[in-house]
Order: C-alpha cells, then sequence, then structure tokens
C-alpha cells in the first residue's frame, strides 16, 4: 500500500517570498501525485496532478510541482506567495491501477506574514 | 467548477439522535467517498463507494453507515450520535482511476 509524508506541520513565510512545501511518498512504481489547498471551514480543491511525462507540472495560482523519482517526492513551489495562499495543503498519492484509493498526507499548514 | 454538493453545510444536534448527511453528483462519477477529518488535522477515509449497490469501509474505523441507491448519491447516516462523532466530513468523487478526486465543501457535524 502507498503511503504520503508531509514532514513540515506549520510553515510560515513572509509575503512575497519563495515557498516549498514537501512530499514524500512510498509506492513500489510510479504513482498519481496530486497537491490540494483547503481553505478553513471548506473542502479540497485540486492545485495540480501528476501522471506522467513532463516532471515539473504547473497548477493554478502560480503554484508548480516537480516528481523526482529518485527522492520519491513530489514538492510544491510558488515563487512569491501571497497572502491568500494561507491554508492547509495536502499532497496524495494514488497507486496506478483501476483500483487504486487515494491517500493523504497529514497536511501543511501555511501561514503568511506581511 | 466541480458539481458535487454537500447538505448541510453545519449541523448540530443533540447525542442520541439519528442523522443524515447528504452527498450529491452531477458528474456522473463511479466512485464516491467519504472522509473524516478533525480541525487542522489529516483526512481519513471512512467509507468508498466503485458504483451503485457498491459499498466498502475505509481505513479509519467509523459508526456510520452510507448506501449507493443512485450514481449520483450517497448519504452517511449515524443511527445515534455521540459527542465523539463531531467533526468536519468531506464528501469526493472520482471518474476513472487515473484523474483527481472532486470534493464537496464539507459539513461540521457537532454533536452536544
Amino acid at each position: 500500500a502507498q503511503s504520503v509524508t508531509q514532514p513540515d506541520i506549520h510553515i510560515t513565510v513572509s509575503e512575497g517570498a519563495s515557498l516549498e512545501l514537501r512530499c514524500n511518498y512510498s509506492y513500489g512504481a510510479t504513482p498519481y501525485l496530486f497537491w490540494y489547498v483547503q481553505s478553513p471551514g471548506q473542502g479540497l480543491q485540486l492545485l495540480l496532478k501528476y501522471f506522467s511525462g513532463d516532471t515539473l507540472v504547473q497548477g493554478i495560482k502560480g503554484f508548480e510541482a516537480e516528481f523526482k523519482r529518485s527522492q520519491s517526492s513530489f514538492n510544491l513551489r510558488k515563487p512569491s506567495v501571497h497572502w491568500s495562499d494561507a491554508a492547509e495543503y495536502f499532497c496524495a498519492v494514488a497507486a496506478n491501477n483501476a483500483g487504486n484509493m487515494l491517500t493523504f498526507g497529514g497536511g501543511t499548514r501555511l501561514m503568511v506574514k506581511p | 467548477e466541480a458539481d458535487i454538493y454537500q447538505t448541510p453545510r453545519y449541523l448540530v444536534i443533540g447525542t442520541g439522535k439519528k442523522i443524515t448527511l447528504e452527498c450529491s453528483q452531477t458528474m456522473g462519477h463511479d466512485k464516491m467517498y467519504w472522509y473524516q477529518q478533525d480541525p487542522g488535522m489529516e483526512l481519513h477515509l471512512i467509507h468508498y463507494s466503485y458504483g451503485v449497490n457498491s459499498t466498502e469501509k475505509g481505513d479509519l474505523s467509523s459508526e456510520s453507515t452510507v448506501s449507493r441507491i443512485r450514481t449520483e448519491h450517497f448519504p452517511l447516516t449515524l443511527e445515534s450520535a455521540r459527542p465523539s462523532h463531531t467533526s468536519q466530513y468531506l464528501c469526493a468523487s472520482r471518474d476513472r482511476a487515473y484523474t483527481e478526486a472532486f470534493f464537496g465543501q464539507g459539513t461540521r457535524l457537532t454533536v452536544v
């Protein structure tokens, strides 16, 4: 079974600074990978996804993520954080088979300082 | 914009009451899921369905039950609510194995 680890429970950055949120997964083959964002009291919104091909994927709101097979990682990045990016971010992984399930990491709470 | 809806958004109910949380999607997705999430915490899968008349328990044991009589509808029922059931419940649906899940806005349940 696959698993996901988000090592950072909380991260605080200044507005305008760059951001990197870490995600490590455990799975025997290349999985499907996702990043979601959750604002307080809301559901989850997809930021970006990776299935195959180019290992650098672009998402909404200026986010990007890079799949690194050798490091089993799928880190999320943004060059310049805005105050509205403050939220909870979840990395998720799914096995690449028909009956796959989405497994979520524990989440990283991003706080943005003015 | 994802077409998956949860009602109610907020619910405060007394101990021992029976409640049903509604989840509907208009995308024709076969796969549907219920997650439980405490504030600021990770998501735990409690139920899922691969289609009509298919329901399975997830990783986290839950006293709730689900049904899937129609493709678009996946309600979750608690026969006798307890304070330990206080949490946020998120419903999601998915089309095929290699696609993302779409989430509803969630139901925040408080049992007093």
